[in-house]
């Protein structure tokens, strides 16, 4: 079964400083992996995908993600955090070589992300 | 807006009530889901409709029982609830649920609370 972790409830980061929200997966195939964002009193919003091809994937607002397939992990950062950058991440994987319920995305529990000014 | 939309935002009912959640799509997309997503656990998959048709139920309780009468729209009956239903719940859909490289499309969810 496809499983994925968040293994850190909330990360904090000072303004203008790295971040880095880990995520790794657990798939029987290859997966497709995801990041979402989600800031208070709103649904997720899409920021990256991992589908194939180069390990490194850009996303919306200056995010990045790196697969690492070793590693079985995706962890989302960002050179330079922003105070409005403070929300909850969410990772999420697919498996590809299942249909049904095991080809359904799968969510961790997120990472609330507290930027500092 | 990201082109799903789930009404009311907020709703507060009693555990005898009866009471229902409605989402709306027009991405033109085929498949749409019902999340239940509660402080500091995983977002949990209650129920996928793909064309229309159940495809998924995630073991979730009779109190909880959807309705999708076209590809635009999905409802969440609630009927009988407890205290700990009280979550957020998220509405998502996507072109098609077979197709594994694509992510989902969420609306803002509502926020239940059972008193």
């Amino acid at each position: 079964a496809q499983s994925v972790a968040q293994p850190e409830d909330q990360v904090n980061v000072a303004e203008g400083n790295p971040l880095t929200v880990k995520c790794t997966y657990s798939v029987s195939g290859n997966p497709y992996l995801f990041w979402y964002v989600q800031y208070p009193n709103r649904g997720l919003q899409f920021l990256l995908k991992y589908i194939t091809g180069d390990n490194l994937v850009k996303g919306s607002y200056g995010f990045e993600a790196e697969f690492n397939k070793s590693q079985t992990s995706f962890h989302l950062k960002k050179p330079s955090a922003l105070v409005s950058d403070s929300a909850l991440y969410f990772c999420a994987v697919r498996d590809e070589d299942y249909g049904g319920s095991q080809g359904n995305l799968i969510f961790g529990k997120g990472t609330k992300l507290s930027v500092k000014p | 807006e990201t082109g799903v939309t789930q009404t009311p935002r907020h709703l507060v009912m009693g555990m005898t009530n009866k009471k229902s959640l409605k989402c709306e799509q027009h991405l033109g997309h085929n498949a749409m889901y019902w999340y239940k997503q509660s402080a500091k656990k995983p977002l949990e998959l209650m129920f996928v409709y793909s064309l229309e048709e159940r495809v998924e139920n995630n073991s979730v309780p009779s109190r909880f029982s959807p309705e999708c009468p076209n590809s635009s729209h999905l409802f969440l009956h609630l009927h009988t609830l407890q205290p700990e239903d009280s979550a957020l719940y998220l509405c998502a859909s996507s072109q098609d649920n077979n197709r594994r490289g694509q992510g989902y499309t969420f609306g803002s969810g509502t926020r239940l609370t059972v008193v």
